[in-house]
């Protein structure tokens, strides 16, 4: 199975500054044959289901506001909010979807400073 | 809009069983992929199982391989999770998730239930 790891477990950020999450597999997650990397982010908040914010590692979803961004290759992976909102409190995974068994990072929680 | 709405969690007791569904609306059900992924209460997401559009393949995460099964029917946009021989560390929410898939590669999960408790505890 393809171990993901997310650090920091933990952030606190001021309004307005930037949070930076990353995350590693154990192995690649990228597509030779079509250069894409199969990772994806979601965010959590409290009492709500998970939601896609990007996916081949740097694609935002429709309606993910541009402050979030993703970024890496092979192994080794950020998001990046570049101006932290009250809005964006919340825990953040990383998955990988490259193997059969998926699997997701442990999760970093953001919160406001 | 997508919908994915979970029903079928509960209070069981070790060792016991209870059966989830998923009823999906809102998209083309057979053309999906369907995943379970459950969170243990204040813990991490984990992947359980998931199938393929028609139903061909499914693949479990080790700890319920033998324990749970994953099925649907296309008729009826259901998708299910029978779950047997249940343990206490399978208490969670447990959401299903739908992701498309190319030549029979499954990509993320691009929506996502609410989520249904199950309790497993004497």
């Amino acid at each position: 199975d393809i171990v993901m790891t997310q650090s920091p477990d933990s952030l606190a950020v001021s309004l307005g500054e930037r949070a930076t999450i990353n995350c590693k597999s154990s192995q690649s997650v990228l597509y030779t044959s079509n250069n894409k990397n199969y990772l994806a982010w979601y965010q959590q908040k409290p009492g709500q289901p998970p939601k896609l914010l990007i996916s081949w590692a740097s694609a935002r979803e429709s309606g993910v506001p541009d402050r979030f961004s993703g970024s890496g290759s092979g192994t080794d992976f950020t998001l990046t909010i570049s101006s932290l909102q009250a809005e964006d409190v919340a825990v953040y995974y990383c998955q990988q979807y490259y193997d059969t068994l998926k699997t997701f990072g442990p999760g970093t929680k953001v919160d406001i400073k | 809009d997508v919908q994915l709405v979970e029903s079928g969690g509960g209070l069981v007791q070790p060792g016991g069983s209870l059966r989830l569904s998923c009823v999906a609306s809102g998209f083309t059900f057979s053309s999906y992929w369907l995943s379970w992924v459950r969170q243990a209460p204040g813990k991490g997401l984990e992947w359980v199982a998931n199938i393929k559009d028609d139903a061909t393949v499914t693949s479990y995460v080790d700890s319920v391989r033998g324990r749970f099964t994953i099925s649907r029917d296309n008729a009826k946009n259901l998708l299910y999770l029978q779950m047997n021989s249940l343990r206490a560390e399978d208490t969670a929410v447990y959401y299903c998730a739908s992701s498309i898939a190319v030549s029979g590669v499954e990509y993320q999960f691009d929506s996502w239930g609410q989520g249904t408790l199950v309790t497993v505890s004497s």
